[in-house]
């Protein structure tokens, strides 16, 4: 089915670890972006894409880093992760038209310990 | 400062009744304004939007309405139905601002049977 993936679902870390988010789409979509959900709290954007090659910091960057790697790909990557970051991941894509809305993934859950 | 904000938590609803979901805003500048339904375990799926030149636009069981004097925003459901349980995200966005959007917390409708 076409849409957005993500990868891992769910992922345990300790202090410190590195891991990287993967997150590809297929709807040849023009922009791309992650966003971060703590309980009971909305969306807050952390990067986005706007194009393929660019790159750049929403409302919460701190702590982690992006590569556009081509038009499908998205990936975010932790270099040391800390328990603020346990949150769960939603990587989403649209057209250069807001008003047809993002198309969301599944989301990967991340627990740092 | 949270630009997008929706008041209200929780919202309980019967079955076959309308449901109401509101949401204010502060950012004069938002070109568009979008609702997303979310349920557990999933990513948010895009549900309707509507443009700041507009009062109101219409989608089936769906209503938005835009009040840009009192920067206020509603979605009406009717008539409401079990399946449509969830959580409901108003988000908001800009044209020049590469179609990041911004959320607010979210409301937990339950419709009842």
């Amino acid at each position: 089915n076409a849409g957005v993936t993500q990868t891992p679902k769910f992922q345990v870390l300790k202090t410190g670890q590195s891991m990287t988010l993967q997150c590809a789409q297929d709807m040849n979509h023009n922009s791309m972006y992650w966003y971060r959900q703590d309980p009971g709290m909305g969306l807050r954007l952390i990067y986005y894409s706007a194009s393929e090659g660019t790159t750049d910091k929403g409302e919460v960057p701190n702590g982690y880093n992006v590569s556009r790697l081509n038009k499908r790909e998205f990936s975010l990557r932790l270099e040391s992760a800390a328990p603020s970051q346990t949150s769960v991941y939603f990587c989403a894509s649209s057209e250069v038209r807001q008003s047809w809305g993002y198309t969301f993934g599944s989301g990967t859950r991340l627990t740092v310990v | 400062d949270q630009q997008v904000k929706q008041n209200s938590p929780s919202l309980s609803v019967q079955e076959g009744r309308i449901s109401i979901l509101n949401c204010d805003y502060t950012n004069s500048m938002f070109d568009y304004f979008l609702w997303y339904k979310k349920y557990p375990a999933e990513g948010p799926t895009f549900l309707i939007s509507i443009s700041s030149i507009k009062d109101k636009n219409e989608d089936g069981r769906f209503t938005v309405f835009l009040n840009k004097s009192a920067k206020h925003l509603s979605l009406h459901i009717v008539p409401s139905q079990p399946g449509d349980s969830a959580v409901y995200f108003c988000a908001a966005s800009e044209d020049t601002n590469a179609g990041k959007s911004t959320f607010g917390d979210g409301t937990t409708l339950t419709v009842k049977p």
